[in-house]
């Protein structure tokens, strides 16, 4: 059964206090990894779309990189407007749909 | 780019009524759209699958005579709630794909039913 675990829930950060958010996957064949930031009362916004292990996508302070097994999202030097609900989703090579986590909550206090 | 608009952005209804919220592709045209609900603090739970010009595909347990969608054209679908009650109270989010590729999101729409 196709199924994807971030972790943590919840992470509270120091504003510069580096970390990284887990995403764990279990999928028959992955088409794509997908990671969005969602503020709350928002629709997602898109941040990256990983497609094979060893891959690494970049966007200001954000860092994604790709395993066989899992993905992170790595975020250096963090400031307050960080501070959303990351998404992790990953799509099979089987249909359209995603499958997504349940999220990690990212605080970012100043 | 890949801009999704829904409308209208928050809608409060008496229980019975039937609710219309419109998801547009503003600078894309999107073969796949796909229909969410999501609770507070929860995930993003997916009601429906739809293509243009063929019926939506429903996920286990969403009652399509209730959420009824049309998908008409490459740019917008429609998701209706008939005879809303208190309990399909939710934030309801769609989101467009190009072919097989990523999801882009609208801003979702808090329905509100009294």
């Amino acid at each position: 059964e196709d199924q994807v675990t971030q972790s943590p829930e919840a992470l509270r950060l120091q504003e510069g206090e580096s970390s990284s958010l887990n995403c764990s996957y279990t999928v028959s064949g992955l088409r794509g990894l997908f990671w969005y930031r969602q503020d709350p009362g928002k629709g997602p916004e898109f941040l990256f779309t990983l497609y094979s292990a060893g891959e690494e996508k970049e966007k200001e302070r954000l860092k994604a990189t790709l395993t066989k097994k899992e993905s992170f999202l790595h975020i250096t030097a963090p400031k307050p407007e960080d501070s959303a609900t990351y998404l992790c989703a990953v799509q099979a090579n089987t249909g359209n749909q995603f499958y997504f986590g349940t999220g990690t909550s990212l605080t970012v206090i100043p | 780019g890949a801009v999704v608009s829904q409308h209208p952005s928050w809608v409060i209804c008496k229980s019975g009524t039937s609710v219309k919220i419109e998801c547009r592709s503003l600078d894309f045209q999107a073969t796949t759209m796909f229909w969410y609900r999501q609770f507070p603090k929860q995930s993003l739970m997916l009601m429906a699958t739809s293509n243009e010009g063929s019926k939506a595909t429903y996920e286990q347990g969403v009652e399509k005579d209730k959420f009824l969608i049309n998908h008409a054209s490459l740019t917008l679908s429609t998701l209706t709630v008939t005879s809303a009650h208190p309990e399909d109270s939710s934030f309801y989010i769609c989101s467009a794909a190009l072919a097989l590729e990523t999801q882009y999101f609208g801003p979702g729409t808090r329905l509100l039913v009294l």
